[in-house]
């Protein structure tokens, strides 16, 4: 059974700062995703990584793939009160390529104060 | 473009109840799936369907059943609700990546 562990489950920062939230795996993933969750929502995809090493920006984040591929993590810069959320990782099960069935993160619940 | 809608949002039940979560996409998507989440669990994938007229197991099955009614629609049906079912109730579909509906909150007592 593959798992994705994140680090850390609860995250509370003040605007402005940067974090880094992880994800890591004894396993290989042939890709990973990231998702936010806003409550009462379900999840949204943020990115897709797909090859090792491999470094995605959207604006204010950076998503980065491990060299190896077992893990991922994201980077937040001057994080806003917008940023607050649920931020779940993912890959596709059992070494598969299908972006439905997914193994997914605990989820790494982030808080911004104003 | 409303995208993947459930119904309902919040249901109560009583431990032994049957009910069925309906699930409805609008994009035209082969693939529809039911996945759970629980609070330190992330989500975990129940049943899947690759296209109309195919269903399969996910992860975490046992006291679920589905129906893919057409390409539109994907029902989850709880046969005998318990306690443990307690969750969030995500329905999903795709053609590349997934799109996910808001959710219907499950409470059984």
């Amino acid at each position: 059974t593959q798992l994705l562990e994140q680090s850390p489950q609860f995250l509370s920062i003040q605007e402005g700062e940067n974090l880094t939230v992880y994800c890591n795996s004894s396993s290989v993933f042939s890709s990973l995703q990231w998702y936010r969750q806003e409550p009462g929502e379900g999840p949204v995809l943020l990115v897709t990584v797909v090859t090792g090493g491999e470094v995605k920006k959207l604006k204010r984040l950076t998503f980065q793939f491990g060299d190896a591929r077992k893990d991922s993590s994201l980077h937040i810069t001057a994080a806003q009160p917008g940023d607050t959320g649920l931020y779940l990782c993912a890959g596709p099960n059992a070494g598969g390529t299908s972006y439905g069935k997914l193994t997914f993160g605990q989820g790494t619940i982030l808080t911004v104060h104003p | 473009n409303a995208g993947v809608t459930q119904t309902p949002k919040f249901q109560v039940l009583k431990t032994g109840q049957s009910m069925t979560l309906q699930c409805a996409q609008d994009m035209n998507h082969n693939s529809m799936y039911w996945y759970r989440q629980d609070p330190g669990m992330g989500l975990r994938l129940i049943y899947y369907s690759a296209s109309e007229g195919t269903t399969d197991k996910g992860e975490v099955p046992n006291g679920y059943n589905v129906s893919r009614l057409n390409k539109r629609e994907f029902s989850l049906r709880l046969e005998s609700a318990a306690p443990s079912q307690t969750s969030v109730y995500f329905c999903a579909s795709r053609l590349g990546d997934l799109h996910f509906g808001n959710g219907t909150r499950l409470t059984v007592t």
